[in-house]
């Protein structure tokens, strides 16, 4: 059974602090990693995905990837209160998308 | 321009009704997919079709039926509604072996079953 675990939260942070957004996954054979945002009462957006190992940034987003951990994560710089929303990490294999559960995160004026 | 369409945004009905929802992408995509995202907002796959073929098809009640009648569309078919089934219906699309497998997503249709 392929699992996608992500911290519980709902986490907080101030405005203009990092915000780090963890999951781990048990596929081993995963090939690729997404990170979407959802806000409230709208559809998942995707907002970055990442295939080897290490880091990818794309403006005030990096995530990362660790294959021999299960482990990818995402950084987000200079939080805004706009960022404030569910975050799902999903794993893909043969055209599926597993997801997590996901975490809301709460960015403080 | 829409990318990815269902229809309705909202579908509130009593139990055992059947209704449907429908969904259409303009992307080119050859993949679509159904979702369904409960109250707790735990998001899980239900059926893919690739050029008109179903390819997955999760451990889902088979009062669900997806139809495809052309790569560009995927109904959702759903007899004797139950208050269980009472979420947001999900759909996306992607193109197989490009951009490894990403998926974009439908507004959704709310469903309510009374």
């Amino acid at each position: 059974q392929k699992e996608v675990e992500q911290n519980s939260g709902p986490l907080s942070v101030p405005e203009g602090a990092i915000a780090s957004l963890n999951c781990t996954y048990s596929d081993r054979g995963s090939q690729s990693f997404f990170w979407y945002r959802q806000y409230s009462g709208k559809s998942p957006e995707l907002i970055m995905s990442i295939y080897s190992n290490g880091d990818k940034e794309d403006g005030r987003f990096t995530a990362q990837l660790n294959k021999a951990s299960q482990y990818v994560s995402l950084l987000i710089r200079d939080s805004q209160p706009s960022d404030s929303a569910t975050y799902l990490c999903a794993q893909g294999a043969n055209s599926k998308l597993t997801f997590g559960k996901g975490i809301t995160l709460s960015v403080r004026p | 321009d829409t990318a990815v369409s269902q229809t309705p945004k909202y579908l509130v009905t009593q139990m055992g009704n059947d209704k449907s929802i429908k969904c259409e992408q303009n992307l080119g995509h050859d993949t679509m997919y159904w979702y369904k995202q409960d109250s707790k907002k735990f998001l899980k796959i239900m059926f893919s079709y690739n050029n008109k073929e179903l390819i997955i098809n999760e451990t889902v009640p088979n009062r669900f039926s997806p139809k495809s009648p052309d790569k560009a569309h995927l109904n959702l078919h759903i007899n004797s509604l139950e208050l269980g089934d009472s979420a947001v219906y999900f759909c996306a699309s992607s193109q197989a072996g490009r951009i490894k497998e990403t998926q974009y997503f439908g507004p959704g249709t709310r469903l309510l079953v009374l």
